[in-house]
């Protein structure tokens, strides 16, 4: 099977612009998770999707922003970007949504300048 | 706060010994712990998970023991090898959605 899949694989933004991160899990995953990963803050947890809602929530303000298709791909969308977010943001797939093995992509490296 | 505790922050082992990363946590409503291996570039890949009922899981050279008493675990490596060298993750779930507290990391480095 193929693994999870997130892309783009680099990003380089300006502050002010926003930003759209793709995932496509493994394939019968139904449950999407994103972390974002920054040296000083770790693996955080932003969201999840499962079965096309938002199952959790972590403590990230409301431009972080994400959605599930129905074919259990996700978008996650990041509004009037801040130098802040320069981070590694990693998808997750599971699948079901009740503690589960994660298998995580090779993420995004997001820079904002 | 940091609701998954893990140390030490680096390590160094010689080759053929063992490593051994501790983490601590308080939410006694975490159920499922797993270990995560990361090596620069990549994501964390799933190495080792554990749920509170059993004390010990062991597969291959690598072993979690768990303490639920002490509300803490950790990642053995055995005969550990160069290519061992990595970002060793703790984490930590509940059991309502697959939510995961991650420790800070512990970079490892095995010395031929």
């Amino acid at each position: 099977k193929a693994g999870v899949t997130q892309t783009p694989r680099y990003l380089i933004k300006t502050r002010g612009q926003q930003v759209t991160l793709s995932c496509s899990p493994i394939s019968g995953h139904r449950s999407v998770s994103w972390y974002q990963q920054t040296p000083g803050q770790g693996l955080q947890f932003l969201f999840e999707y499962f079965s096309e809602t938002q199952r959790n929530k972590g403590n990230f303000p409301g431009r972080f922003s994400g959605r599930q298709f129905s074919n259990s791909r996700s978008e996650m969308n990041v509004s009037t970007l801040e130098l802040g977010d320069s981070a590694l943001y990693l998808c997750a797939s599971s699948l079901a949504s009740q503690n589960n093995e994660q298998f995580f992509g090779p993420g995004t490296r997001l820079t904002v300048l | 706060q940091q609701q998954v505790k893990q140390s030490p922050q680096s390590l160094i082992v010689q080759k053929g010994g063992i490593s051994i990363i501790n983490c601590a946590y308080e939410n006694t409503a975490f159920d499922y712990f797993p270990w995560y291996q990361q090596f620069p570039g990549k994501g964390p890949a799933l190495l080792i998970a554990i749920r509170p009922d059993v004390s010990e899981k062991k597969e291959g050279r690598f072993t979690i023991s768990f303490n639920k008493s002490a509300k803490q675990f950790s990642l053995h490596i055995m005969d550990s090898q160069p290519g061992d060298s990595a970002t060793y993750f703790c984490a930590a779930s509940k059991n309502t959605g697959n939510q995961f507290y991650f420790g800070t990391g512990t970079s490892l480095t095995v010395i031929p």
